[in-house]
């Protein structure tokens, strides 16, 4: 049962350009989402948040959108830069779940073209 | 630098046989966590300690057993690795239950 899915395995895109990353989720009681990047021979390195109360969040190149109706949440860079190429993991969790427990998709791997 | 740090980067091990992975860190985070991630799929979480206190996911195997003597360190023991226990299996902390988890670089595992 796969609570958290980024239904894209690879993305490519041009220097410049923008990258859209998708993820999906089915647990309603989700209500904090996180994005973390994982280059390779390296663990995943946190990115960027979104809580359920706010329907964007940006950070410099990079910004979240979560649309709850949908339960579709989204990451959007621009412009993309080729220091961007590596894996997107996309995460959730409950506040009511114990521990701080993150339930991971499985990956996007983004390549972005000089 | 403060960091998650994961020792060894990759272990060979054979069926059947214990090994152990170890995990340090240098944030003084209470939390700590491993999880176990197969090729091409998603990270999943094994367990976790909030300080001395453990938490074990419920549908992870006896097989698979932890210890935290310290703040500091954690360890993930394999009892009788299996060749489906290949994988890479990340350590992270959080100063929190609710605050950003952050993750070593990983031991990738091989059972021959």
């Amino acid at each position: 049962d796969q609570q958290v899915k980024q239904n894209s395995p690879s993305l490519s895109v041009q220097e410049g350009r923008i990258s859209i990353l998708n993820c999906d989720y089915t647990n309603s009681m989700f209500d904090y989402f996180l994005w973390y990047k994982k280059y390779p021979a390296e663990g995943p390195t946190f990115l960027i948040s979104i809580s359920s109360i706010k329907d964007k969040n940006e950070d410099g190149r990079f910004t979240v959108f979560l649309n709850k109706s949908a339960k579709h949440l989204s990451l959007h860079i621009v412009p993309s830069q080729p220091g961007d190429s590596a894996v997107y993991f996309c995460a959730a969790r409950s506040i009511k779940a114990a521990g701080n427990k993150l339930t991971f998709g499985g990956g996007t791997r983004v390549l972005v073209k000089p | 630098d403060a960091m998650v740090i994961q020792n060894p980067r990759y272990q060979v091990t054979q069926f059947g046989k214990p090994v152990t992975l170890s995990c340090s860190q240098t944030l003084n985070h209470n939390v700590m966590y491993w999880y176990q991630q197969k090729s091409s799929q998603a990270p999943k979480l094994l367990f976790h300690y909030y300080d001395k206190d453990f938490n074990n996911e419920a549908d992870t195997p006896d097989n698979f057993q932890s210890r935290r003597p310290n703040t500091s360190f954690c360890f993930l023991d394999i009892r009788s690795p299996g060749l489906g226990d290949a994988a890479m299996y990340l350590c992270a902390t959080s100063r929190g239950t609710q605050e950003t988890q952050y993750f070593g670089p990983g031991t990738r595992l091989l059972v021959l």
